[in-house]
């Protein structure tokens, strides 16, 4: 079982709020990534690490902002929430080979 | 510009059938393809995988099928359970590339 976890698992906020959606790993692995996903549909990646203090945009245009200051942790932030911004988010690892990722149990977030 | 195209988008087959998922690729670098497995409300996890010096893959009641000449490559669930009930997506893996390239997705019922 991998051991990445998600906090908050679900969160809904007013429009304007700024968040943050925490994840972290106890693998020490290297690449970190965030996914975007509505319920059911397709994985969108939208922000990926390779190690510490190295972050890059995904395929997926994305208004939140990424860090990671420590291998074992890879936070996004929301600066000002929408309700765009509703869905959920989906963290993932992997070691440097990066073919196997594991994946957190992710954070539904609805934006009022 | 979709790497990996995944069909059916959605799958109903009766308890104890043979459920059948197919995926297409465009990258000839590719050299992992892993299957997973999401259910509602979690993270996907990693259902199996397979490398393309091999043509097929079993574990239990799942095999992947690897048609290299063709870049296809699909899973194959027989004596399918309503437990397998899930989503399940495709992908692929090159170690020059950013991370997996994942499919849409395939939405599995299967009925009792």
């Amino acid at each position: 079982e991998a051991d990445i976890y998600q906090t908050p698992r679900y969160l809904v906020i007013g429009t304007g709020k700024k968040i943050t959606l925490e994840c972290s790993q106890t693998m020490g692995h290297d690449k970190m990534y965030w996914y975007q996903q509505d319920p059911g549909m397709e994985l969108h990646l939208i922000h990926y690490s390779y190690g510490v203090n190295s972050t890059e945009k995904g395929d997926l245009s994305s208004e939140s902002t990424v860090s990671r200051i420590r291998t074992e942790h890879f936070p996004l932030t929301l600066e000002s929430a929408r309700p765009s911004h509703t869905s959920q988010y989906l963290c993932a690892s992997s070691d440097s080979l990066g073919d196997t990722q594991y994946f957190g149990p992710g954070t539904r977030l609805t934006v009022l | 510009q979709q790497q990996v195209k995944q069909s059916p988008q959605s799958l109903i087959v009766q308890k104890g059938g043979i459920s059948i998922i197919n995926c297409a690729y465009e990258n000839t670098a590719f050299d992992y393809f892993p299957w997973y497995q999401q259910f509602p409300g979690k993270g996907p996890a990693l259902l199996i995988a397979i490398r393309p010096d091999v043509s097929e893959k079993k574990e239990g009641r799942f095999t992947i099928s690897f048609n290299k000449s063709a870049k296809q490559f699909s899973l194959h669930i027989m004596d399918s359970q309503p437990g397998d009930s899930a989503t399940y997506f495709c992908a692929a893996y090159n170690q020059a590339g950013t991370a997996l390239i994942f499919g849409k997705g395939t939405t599995l019922s299967v009925s009792s």
